[in-house]
């Protein structure tokens, strides 16, 4: 079982560009949130995806969006990146009907110069 | 809205000492309560949940938490601390099972030799 996997690793973006992340959840889960994490902060929830639909939504400006794919894998989005952007996100899934505990990935480092 | 605090954003103990870090919670239902354990540049790590059966929860690695509602504290506790755990750890709330997470602002556990 290869876990949560996200991609990219790491990247690089400029101001005021746009960025994607994806995120691949465990197998078997079928529910994709994602968090973002600044540097010496705990992580801040971003959204939950839940049968392709945005099922929460945390307090983050509609420059991040997101979208969940029929195989349960999902984006994150962010538009008109800011320096303020910059932090690790973090993708969790889980099996919403089931009450599994959020398995988490390993999260991809965005700076944003 | 439920939040949690984590006093202390550093502590320091010797190995082979008790390793004690706090997590007080603020929820206006009965929480699920989590502790998650970080090592450098990757994702986050279950170290145990609770969930309403039993109020002393164990987990991975010789940890344990008492979840004490008259104290709404969730503490994390190992009687005695290894090098390997020098990590940071954060305590979370949820409200329901499967949704969003609340996380505290982290503790950096420091481990001496």
């Amino acid at each position: 079982d290869a876990g949560v996997t996200q991609s990219p690793t790491h990247l690089i973006k400029t101001r005021g560009q746009q960025v994607t992340l994806r995120c691949s959840p465990k197998s078997g889960h079928d529910t994709v949130s994602w968090y973002q994490q600044a540097l010496g902060q705990g992580p801040q929830f971003i959204f939950q995806y839940y049968e392709e639909e945005e099922r929460q939504r945390g307090n983050f400006p509609d420059r991040f969006s997101g979208h969940q794919f029929p195989n349960y894998s999902s984006e994150l989005n962010v538009n008109a990146l800011l320096l303020g952007d910059s932090a690790l996100y973090l993708c969790a899934s889980s099996r919403l009907e089931m009450n599994t505990e959020a398995f988490f990935g390993q999260g991809t480092r965005l700076t944003v110069v | 809205a439920q939040s949690v605090t984590q006093l202390g954003s550093h502590v320091s103990v010797s190995e082979g000492a008790l390793v004690l870090l706090r997590c007080n919670y603020s929820s206006s239902v009965p929480p699920y309560l989590f502790w998650y354990v970080q090592y450098p540049n990757q994702g986050l790590q279950l170290l145990l949940k609770y969930t309403s059966a039993a109020t002393l929860v164990k987990g991975i690695n010789g940890f344990e938490a008492e979840f004490k509602k008259s104290e709404t504290s969730f503490h994390l506790t190992k009687p005695s601390a290894h090098m390997s755990d020098a990590a940071e750890y954060f305590c979370a709330v949820s409200l329901e099972y499967g949704n969003k997470l609340v996380f505290g602002a982290g503790t950096i556990l420091r481990v001496k030799s």
